[in-house]
Formats: C-alpha cells, sequence, structure tokens
C-alpha cells in the first residue's frame, strides 16, 4: 500500500479564496483524522470520521471550515473564505477503527493564505 | 482534558551517545501511546505503539517504555546517529476516543 496519500502538498492562495484539501486514506482502514499543526499549537486534531460518518468535530475552527467523506478512499477538507491565520500544515491520518491500532499519517498539505 | 508534555523542547547530543526522550500525560486512562518522527517538511513516522497493558516495546535501537500509573513514558536511542535527527512526537490516545492528543515534541539533533 502506498501509504496515506495528500494532495496537493503545498498550496498558496489568496484571502478569500476556497481551498480544498484531499485525502486517500490506506486501503481497509475505516477511521479518518484530520489534523493541523502549527508552530504556536502543534498538531491540532479537526475532525475526525469512522466509516465514512463524522464522528467529532469539535476542532474545525470555524465555519469557514467543512469536510467530507463521501466514501471509504477518499476525504475532502474545505476552507471557504480562506484567512492568514489558516495557514499551517495539515495532515490526514488513517487508522483501522479498533482503538489498539497504529495511526498513519500522510506527508501533509502546507497551506499559505496571502 | 488529558494533556501531554515533552522534555526537553531540544537536545543536542554527539553520534554514539545514548539518549532519552521523555513524555508525560495528565490522564492515565488511555488506550495505547505512540511515538512518532517527523522530518523538517515531511510527515509523521510511527515508530513504536505501546497498549496501555504494555510496558515497553522495542525496535531496533529504539527502546519506548510506559508507566501509565505516573503517566510516563520514554523513548531511548541506543547509539544515536546523524540519521535520528528530527523532530520526535509522542502522542496518547485517550479512553472513550479514537483521536490522538499529541505532545509538543523534542527537536533532536546528532552532530557526526
Amino acid at each position: 500500500d502506498a501509504g496515506v496519500i495528500q494532495s496537493p502538498r503545498h498550496e498558496v492562495t489568496e484571502m478569500g479564496q476556497e481551498v480544498t484539501l484531499r485525502c486517500k486514506p490506506i486501503s481497509g482502514h475505516n477511521s479518518l483524522f484530520w489534523y493541523r499543526q502549527t508552530m504556536m499549537r502543534g498538531l491540532e486534531l479537526l475532525i475526525y470520521f469512522n466509516n465514512n460518518v463524522p464522528i467529532d468535530d469539535s476542532g474545525m475552527p470555524e465555519d469557514r471550515f467543512s469536510a467530507k467523506m463521501p466514501n471509504a478512499s477518499f476525504s475532502t477538507l474545505k476552507i471557504q473564505p480562506s484567512e492568514p491565520r489558516d495557514s499551517a500544515v495539515y495532515f490526514c491520518a488513517s487508522s483501522l477503527s479498533r482503538t489498539n491500532t497504529e495511526a498513519f499519517f500522510g506527508q501533509g498539505t502546507r497551506l499559505t493564505v496571502v | 482534558k488529558q494533556e501531554v508534555t515533552q522534555i526537553p523542547a531540544a537536545l543536542s547530543v554527539p553520534e554514539g551517545e545514548n539518549l532519552v526522550l521523555n513524555c508525560s500525560f495528565t490522564d492515565s486512562a488511555i488506550y495505547n501511546l505512540q511515538w512518532f518522527r517527523q522530518d523538517p517538511g515531511k510527515g509523521l513516522t510511527s515508530l513504536l505503539l505501546i497498549q496501555s497493558s504494555q510496558r515497553e516495546q522495542t525496535s531496533g535501537r529504539l527502546n519506548a517504555s510506559l508507566d501509565k500509573s505516573s503517566g510516563r513514558s520514554t523513548l531511548y536511542i541506543a547509539a544515536s546517529q546523524p540519521g535520528d535527527s528530527a523532530t520526535y512526537l509522542c502522542a496518547v490516545r485517550p479512553r472513550g476516543f479514537q483521536k490522538l492528543v499529541f505532545g509538543t515534541g523534542t527537536r533532536l539533533l546528532v552532530s557526526p
């Protein structure tokens, strides 16, 4: 398996534009997580899905952020409209939904909003 | 609320030294603890996973221990090499949740 695949790797956009980040989890994994990493706050969970259903979105900072998982092999995180303070590295991770299993992370998307 | 702390924040050692990275967490009700490595500009690579019922896990030159009752874990790196230079993160999975709660990491530099 190629691991968790995220795209794009880098995104530079202007304030006010819509940004869509994409993630393909490891095949067979039924839990998917979106994290954000910043220097100030470290790694924070934004939202996670079990079997394509959002379970906990309490980490989503504002209504400008939304996430979907239309099927077991694809998820998106959308920011609309984007703001400079959204600049961060966004990671997607996946695991089996059993609590004793490892989480595997993608390479991340570095987002810069200017 | 579970909080995870890593000490030291940064560590610089000469090649060949054995070293210990520390991780502490405030709530012992966890399913497991996972150690990750992050290279600059890269994603997180899983190093070791310790279940709450286990005391330690080993992989090559790495050994991670877990003392759940005291809320502590250590990552021991034997015979460090320049290629070990990276940021090391620990994360716990609190009981009742599937998410991971991360520490702020220890930035390790191993000099040749």
